[in-house]
């Protein structure tokens, strides 16, 4: 069966400290890899998405992916966080069929 | 322009009764999901429309649920008998429905079964 863990469900980093948020999926064949952001009373948004080609991925607001196939993850990174990142980060895959499948969610909070 | 649209955005109702929950896509998207958010979960699949047909509709939970999308634009989400465990964030995505591509989610609708 396919499916998305993320296994960290809540991250607290203070702003300026580095992200990894990780990501590991379970596919059969082909798989195209997203992560979705959802700050506070706002609706899901794509960050950054991979199908193909060089496996590091940039997105918006400064975030970054890398798809690593033996390792069956795509971990979501960004250098240094801002108080505003403190958002809901989801991970999610899809295959032949053009559902996705999500992970759990990660909430991280930012300290100021 | 405008994103993809959702009413009601809350909607209470009792144990047994039906609801419909609405979507609007983006403009010229023939393609449009359905999902639906428990709390402390991810998005889980529902239902996917290509035009005016369900080309999958695997991840309906039973056959209480059922949606429409009449003339391949405005789709409705309809459940059924709705019972507590129904509560949860229906949410509505659409995408251009050319491939590889990405979805476009709206702001849900909160379904509160008492």
């Amino acid at each position: 069966a396919q499916s998305v863990s993320q296994h960290n469900h809540h991250v607290i980093l203070s702003e300026a400290a580095s992200l990894e948020l990780g990501c590991n999926y379970s596919y059969g064949g082909t798989v195209n890899l997203f992560w979705y952001v959802q700050y506070p009373g706002q609706h899901l948004q794509l960050l950054l998405k991979y199908f193909s080609g060089d496996p590091l991925v940039k997105g918006i607001k400064g975030f970054e992916a890398e798809f690593i196939k033996s390792k069956f993850s795509f971990n979501l990174r960004k250098p240094s966080v801002q108080w505003s990142d403190t958002a809901e980060y989801f991970c999610a895959a899809s295959g032949s069929a053009r559902q996705l499948t999500f992970g759990s969610g990660t909430q991280l909070t930012v300290l100021p | 322009g405008a994103g993809v649209s959702q009413t009601p955005s809350n909607k209470v109702t009792e144990k047994g009764k039906y609801v419909e929950l609405r979507c609007d896509p983006i403009s010229g998207h023939t393609a449009l999901y359905w999902y639906r958010q428990s709390l402390g979960q991810g998005p889980e699949f529902l239902i996917y429309f290509q035009g005016t047909g369900a080309a999958d509709d695997s991840g309906l939970p039973n056959d209480r649920f059922f949606a429409v999308r009449p003339e391949g634009s405005v789709s409705t989400l309809k459940i059924q008998r709705t019972e507590r465990g129904d509560s949860a964030v229906y949410l509505c995505a659409s995408s251009r429905g050319q491939g590889l591509e990405t979805q476009y989610f709206g702001p849900g609708t909160r379904l509160l079964v008492l």
